[in-house]
């Protein structure tokens, strides 16, 4: 079992340009969330995808999107990039979790991002 | 909403010596709470979680944690640390019900000097 997986692993990129990120969830999960952990800081939750939607959002304006694929992987686009999205952005997989069971979530190693 | 205070940012402590890493939630409702470890360059780990019942949950790496309801406090705690456990901790709480969204706390960085 691969785990959760992420790519690419770093990315630089200039202000206003856009970005695209990926992840594989670990087999068997069908829920992916992503995080951004700034330097120096926790993981901030970003959005939840389940059955191909966004079920729910953090406090991220809308440059921030993204996509659930039928085969349960993931993608975050950021848009018009600032200096201040430069962070490790963390993908993290589970099952569904409705039943508010405290699943755990696997945390695949994140995208580096640099924004210059 | 839920809030998570680690208000060590920074624990160094000798090899095989005892540490508490410290812990404070906020939440109006029902909480799960976690406690992640993040090696350098590596996503996170879950080191333990609580969900219900004994509030000594024991953990990976012979890691434990003890949930304090009247305190709002889930101290993280290892009787004796090895050099492989220094990285950086995350306290982290969910809500009861609904989705899943979890808060992560800042973290603390664990140094373990030989």
């Amino acid at each position: 079992d691969a785990g959760v997986t992420q790519s690419p692993t770093h990315l630089i990129k200039t202000r206003g340009q856009q970005v695209t990120l990926r992840c594989s969830p670990k087999s068997g999960h069908d829920t992916v969330s992503w995080y951004q952990q700034a330097l120096g800081q926790g993981p901030q939750f970003i959005f939840q995808y389940y059955e191909e939607e966004e079920r729910q959002r953090g406090n991220f304006p809308d440059r921030f999107s993204g996509h659930q694929f039928p085969n349960y992987s993931s993608e975050l686009n950021v848009n018009a990039l600032l200096l201040g999205d430069s962070a490790l952005y963390l993908c993290a997989s589970s099952n569904d979790v409705r039943a508010g069971d405290g699943n755990e979530q696997f945390f695949g190693p994140g995208t580096r991002l640099t924004v210059l | 909403a839920q809030s998570v205070t680690q208000l060590d940012s920074q624990v160094p402590v000798f090899e095989e010596a005892p540490v508490e890493l410290r812990c404070n939630y906020s939440s109006s409702v029902s909480v799960y709470l976690f406690w992640y470890v993040q090696y350098p360059n590596q996503g996170l780990q879950l080191l333990l979680k609580y969900l219900s019942g004994s509030t000594l949950v024991k953990g990976i790496n012979g890691f434990e944690a003890e949930f304090n309801k009247s305190q709002t406090s889930f101290h993280l705690r290892k009787p004796s640390v090895h050099i492989s456990d220094t990285a950086e901790y995350f306290c982290a709480v969910d809500t009861t019900g609904g989705y899943q969204k979890v808060t992560f706390g800042t973290g603390t960085k664990l140094q373990v000097i030989p």
